[in-house]
């Protein structure tokens, strides 16, 4: 009965790789997200997608990929892992604007 | 733009006592929301608490209250009763209920509960 989840809870790697992140929600929500937890805990967005569409796109270099099969799934490929990618990142579902925010369990990167 | 500001990067409270934790934010918008989540050590963040800006009422959840004060731009959270459990960092959020919906965090308030 899991409302978000996301896959995989840790990911380790090394520098260069490229890694992809899935996140499914069963709450029937427009809206996902895309959040970057950096060690001081600061929690930024990074993507949103509305109905499949992407609506947010926040200054994430190139190599930060979403992408929205259907409503209720959104993944998130990273290509050429950088020691400055290692956070926490969240996925989130949502009805829409002022609805409560539901997020995933978080996924621990860590690149070496 | 949304920004909003989290004054406190660590609070403590001794349990069963009653604890507040600040946050202001500044946007141009008249139609917003706001938003206390909590994050345990379990890392999941969970939402404690909502307000709708045109509402003057303060939002309530059992043990959890706001104040918010609109022309001050200011939304604190009371806890009441503390427990063992509030233990976690607290964020506050805000979402403009007009363009994109991007929900901006403050850097957050680290609360530890004293036994």
């Amino acid at each position: 009965d899991t409302a978000v989840s996301q896959t995989p809870k840790y990911l380790v790697t090394q520098m260069g790789n490229d890694k992809s992140i899935k996140c499914e929600q069963n709450l029937g929500h427009d809206t996902m997200y895309w959040y970057k937890q950096d060690s001081k805990k600061f929690l930024k967005i990074m993507f949103s997608y509305n109905n499949k569409e992407l609506i947010i796109n926040e200054t994430v270099p190139n190599r930060f990929s979403p992408k929205s099969p259907d409503k209720a799934h959104l993944n998130l490929h990273i290509n050429s892992l950088e020691l400055g990618d290692s956070a926490v990142y969240f996925c989130a579902s949502s009805h829409g604007r002022g609805s409560e925010q539901f997020f995933g369990p978080g996924t621990r990167l860590t690149v070496l | 733009a949304q920004t909003v500001t989290q004054s406190q990067p660590e609070m403590s409270v001794q349990e069963a006592e009653t604890v507040t934790l600040s946050c202001t934010y500044d946007t141009s918008e008249s139609d917003y929301y706001l938003f206390w989540y909590k994050q345990p050590p379990s890392r999941q963040m969970i939402l404690v608490i909502r307000q709708e800006a045109y509402k003057q009422q303060n939002a309530t959840e059992n043990r959890f209250s706001v104040n918010f004060q609109k022309a001050a731009k200011s939304f604190s959270l009371k806890i009441s009763d503390s427990q063992l459990g509030d233990a976690a960092m607290y964020f506050c959020a805000s979402i403009s209920n007009f363009g994109n919906e991007k929900l901006t965090f403050g850097t957050g308030t680290r609360l530890t509960i004293i036994p």
